[in-house]
């Protein structure tokens, strides 16, 4: 079946624009995650969602970073202001079931920030 | 808090050699740890995963064991291919949502 799915794969913006981050889970996953990975370095907790309920935004780096999943399926992930800081690989990763369970991640969107 | 540190890469490696990939960690109690790999182009995959101590994960002749005594998680695979070159990263999983992820290892594989 259909894997996670993210668009735009690349996305260039100017500093202070807006952005939006799609991320289409596996159908029926229950959890779902947000990342930022920084060139060279890990995935960092951005957010956790189960269903449309998000449980943990303890990883955003500010109020600029914003995510909703109204519906419990597709996420969104967005950014104000954006920074040059902002530049990185945003991914997401949805789960079958609890938090604690194998997560299926997407290809990631990298944002770069002009 | 919980963390995980991983080998620096690159590491670079002949067809048929042997790979260990050295990961520890801190966390207190008992995390769950795991082994994803990405591929060029594609997102992180699980590899392989030990939920407690002592356990063995293997997956595509990966193995990694889950020693509490040492808190790590080495990573191992006895004659590597060139298909193996990818980046691999170590993590946790311990209370609440959050994974921590080691800052990945760079492996490629020569012919």
């Amino acid at each position: 079946g259909a894997g996670v799915s993210q668009s735009p794969r690349y996305k260039v913006a100017k500093r202070g624009q807006d952005v939006a981050l799609r991320c289409d889970p596996i159908s029926g996953h229950v959890s779902l995650f947000w990342y930022q990975q920084a060139l060279g370095q890990g995935p960092e907790f951005l957010t956790y969602f189960q269903n449309e309920a998000q449980l943990d935004k303890s990883g955003l780096p500010s109020d600029r970073f914003f995510a909703e999943r109204p519906e419990g399926s597709v996420s969104t992930l967005k950014i104000q202001r954006t920074q040059q800081e902002d530049s990185a690989v945003y991914l997401c990763a949805s789960s079958p079931r609890g938090a604690s369970y194998e997560q299926y991640f997407g290809p990631g969107t990298r944002l770069t920030v002009t | 808090g919980d963390s995980v540190t991983q080998m620096e890469g690159p590491v670079t490696l002949s067809e048929e050699a042997f790979l260990t990939i050295n990961c520890t960690y801190t966390a207190t109690g008992y995390p769950s740890l795991f082994w994803y790999v990405q591929y060029p182009g594609e997102g992180l995959q699980l590899l392989l995963k030990a939920t407690k101590a002592d356990d063995k994960g293997s997956n595509k002749g990966f193995e990694a064991t889950y020693r509490k005594e040492t808190t790590s998680f080495h990573l191992e695979k006895g004659s590597v291919q060139v298909s193996d070159s990818a980046v691999y990263f170590c993590a946790l999983h311990h209370t609440g949502n959050q994974f921590y992820f080691g800052t990945g290892t760079s492996l490629t594989v020569i012919p």
